[in-house]
């Protein structure tokens, strides 16, 4: 499987856009590239997917970039709901299952 | 929708025994995936069902633990003779298509062995 790098830890100011980097520079022509998160004492939560082009949802924006060997997950305006581990996982959607990494630790101050 | 249901939420076990953890998907979701997350760590796969079939379990200790989805009812996960270091929050989760494309997760089971 396509591996993912992604920084231990992070933070941010309530209010303040975040951007959540993940490295995948081994990412294959068919791998997606999947955003979860998991709040404290939760399951985890979709975010959002993308393949290629720049994807918005109600939640966040996932920027691919051009050689899909990177993406920043965008947080417009962090709330402390927020405060999350943000996994990012690749998945050639082909009948496997998602294999989740350490992800980043989001910390959002008031 | 009432989403993944996954029950009990907690469940106290002392060594050797069972423990049998159910997980109902969402309405017309056919894709079942467990999960386990130990204390302190990250969530690590378990196995992938389809209605009455194991499509992956790669993720599954060789012994004691055993899953299954019948065609109706829940998802089971099931350890036999417990020890401590089955103590873990176990995720379910389910998906509508095959290859994980969006899967959305129960709250989890906490099993504390003792």
């Amino acid at each position: 499987d396509a591996k993912t790098t992604q920084p231990n830890s992070m933070e941010s100011n309530e209010e303040e856009p975040v951007h959540l980097p993940c490295n995948h520079s081994t990412i294959s022509g068919t791998d997606y590239i999947h955003w979860y998160r998991q709040l404290p004492s939760q399951g985890p939560e979709y975010v959002i997917h993308g393949l290629t082009s720049n994807v918005n949802n109600r939640m966040a924006s996932l920027a691919i970039a051009e050689d899909r060997k990177s993406s920043t997950l965008i947080l417009h305006r962090a709330t402390l709901r927020d405060a999350a581990v943000y996994y990012c996982i690749l998945n050639d959607q082909a009948g496997t299952a998602l294999i989740f990494g350490k992800g980043t630790t989001l910390s959002v101050s008031s | 929708n009432a989403g993944v249901m996954q029950n009990p939420r907690h469940l106290v076990r002392r060594r050797g025994q069972e423990a049998r953890l159910r997980c109902s998907p969402m309405k017309g979701h056919s894709h079942v995936y467990w999960y386990r997350q130990l204390p302190e760590e990250g969530l690590k796969f378990m196995v992938y069902l389809q209605k009455e079939n194991i499509i992956d379990e790669s993720g599954m200790p060789k012994e004691r633990f055993s899953a299954e989805f019948p065609k109706e009812g829940p998802s089971i996960l099931r350890i036999q003779q417990v020890v401590r270091g089955d103590s873990a929050a176990y995720f379910c989760a389910s998906s509508l298509s095959p290859g994980a494309n969006v899967l959305t997760f129960g709250a989890g089971s906490r099993l504390t062995v003792l």
